[in-house]
């Protein structure tokens, strides 16, 4: 089992509509949790940071933590084609550990 | 400058080659960190440094050799490197070694012929 596995993709979805990904992780000591957005050529960029159960909204991007089944998700609301970019969910039990990523396209 | 610096951003070397990756953060961060992103796998951990200290090697083969010789700057030194070193090579800081936030510099293309 992967110590942090991301749903495949390429997640395709329209302009306005809202964009899911998700993330399960293995270590039940992890502490924190983080999505990166990478474009393509570029480096990792931070959008969201999670510490805690529940929700966590920040602009038009909601992270959602559930420790007891091990997931953490993040939501796009409204997406827009410059949201088109490659999600990394990072998870820190000790050290950060990346899953593979998330490639989203949104069609305009 | 501003956040995280790498130089070179991009790099050809044959395998005899020895080179070296530099890396600045301006944050007044504490820990620096390598890693390691190869085409359609998970970025990889390589080093981490915390007050100049290494802290982790995760089992980095030694002819990558890094080097930290203050908080603010970060060297990966490279030699008799393989093909499938090839990758996008990435630093980052974080104010501790912990669960703050990493923040990631531009990375450095390398490409091992």
């Amino acid at each position: 089992q992967k110590e942090v596995e991301q749903n495949s993709g390429p997640l395709s979805v329209p302009e306005g509509a809202i964009a899911s990904l998700n993330c399960t992780y293995s270590d039940r000591g992890s502490q924190s949790f983080f999505w990166y957005r990478q474009y393509s050529g570029k480096s990792p960029e931070l959008i969201m940071s999670i510490y805690s159960n529940g929700d966590k909204e920040d602009g038009r991007f909601t992270a959602q933590l559930n420790k007891a089944s091990q997931y953490v998700s993040l939501l796009i609301r409204d997406s827009q084609p410059s949201d088109s970019a490659t999600y990394l969910c990072a998870v820190y039990p000790g050290k950060l550990i990346f899953g593979q990523g998330t490639e989203l396209s949104v069609k305009p | 400058e501003t956040g995280v610096t790498q130089t070179p951003r991009h790099l050809v070397m044959g395998m005899t080659n020895k080179k070296s990756l530099k890396c600045e953060q301006h944050l007044g961060h504490n820990a620096m960190y390598w890693y390691k992103q190869s085409a359609k796998k998970p970025l990889e951990l390589m080093f981490v440094y915390n007050f100049k200290e290494q802290t982790e090697n995760n089992s980095v083969p030694s002819r990558f050799s890094p080097e930290c010789p203050n908080s603010s700057h970060l060297f990966l030194h490279l030699h008799t490197l393989q093909p499938e070193d090839s990758a996008l090579y990435l630093c980052a800081s974080s104010q501790g070694q912990g669960k703050e936030t990493q923040y990631f510099g531009p990375g450095t293309r390398l490409l091992v012929l």
